[in-house]
């Protein structure tokens, strides 16, 4: 099975209101964890990425926490925008950049911003 | 303008015959992807290639093939083996592998 894996399939916020999606993994071998997002119909976009040397990185509007003592990442997103409706997936390489040429990507929340 | 374009952005085709989809990057990027996502699930990997006349095989490989005969193309070849090609088809692309994939805007495959 997936080592990635969304505690929500689906989430609604209100527009202007802050959101958070939750991911789990459970190989603590992994070292390196990538956000995508995709709307609808269209190939994923890098959000955001994070290393296991960092617990958070903030990007413009979104902030990646990374807890490995309990093997979670979350995505916030701040003051969502109706463009920010997609489905958000987590992404992880087991070894890290250099040593496993492959990225295990979750199952992906469906994220709607409601005006 | 660099970036990964894949063509075409659907595609139709009848039960039993072979269809080959396009992927080209022009980001000088090693590594590049297949990927099978179906309604509602997550990306399921095809094939992968981490450098020019080598891959290989995803977690769903059968009744796919690929080849890699130049760094910037990776076409992958639907053939009439996959028992159910009907699917939305995304090609990516990494500098290295194991690293950020960058992903092209995919091609819905109809097999009818």
């Amino acid at each position: 099975g997936e080592s990635v894996g969304l505690h929500l399939p689906t989430l609604s916020v209100q527009e202007g209101d802050n959101s958070i999606i939750n991911c789990a993994y459970s190989n603590s071998a992994s070292d390196y964890f990538i956000w995508y997002k995709q709307e609808s119909g269209k190939g994923p976009q890098f959000i955001i990425d994070i290393r296991s040397n960092m617990d958070k990185r903030q990007g413009q509007r979104v902030t990646v926490l990374l807890n490995k003592t309990v093997k979670h990442l979350s995505l916030q997103i701040a003051a969502t925008q109706p463009g920010d409706s997609a489905v958000y997936f987590c992404a992880e390489n087991p070894k890290g950049n250099f040593g496993n040429e492959k990225l295990t990507f979750g199952t992906g929340t469906r994220l709607t911003i409601i005006p | 303008d660099g970036g990964i374009t894949q063509s075409p952005k659907y595609l139709f085709r009848k039960e039993g015959q072979n269809v080959t989809l396009s992927c080209e990057q022009n980001l000088n990027h090693d590594a590049m992807y297949w990927y099978r996502q179906d309604p509602g699930q997550g990306l399921r990997l095809i094939y992968y290639s981490q450098i020019v006349n080598d891959f290989q095989k995803g977690d769903i490989a059968e009744g796919y093939s690929v080849s890699r005969e130049k760094k910037e193309s990776f076409p992958l070849t639907v053939t009439s083996a996959q028992k159910n090609p009907t699917a939305f088809y995304l090609c990516a692309s990494s500098p290295w592998a194991g690293g950020e994939q960058y992903f092209g805007p995919g091609t819905r495959l109809t097999v009818t």
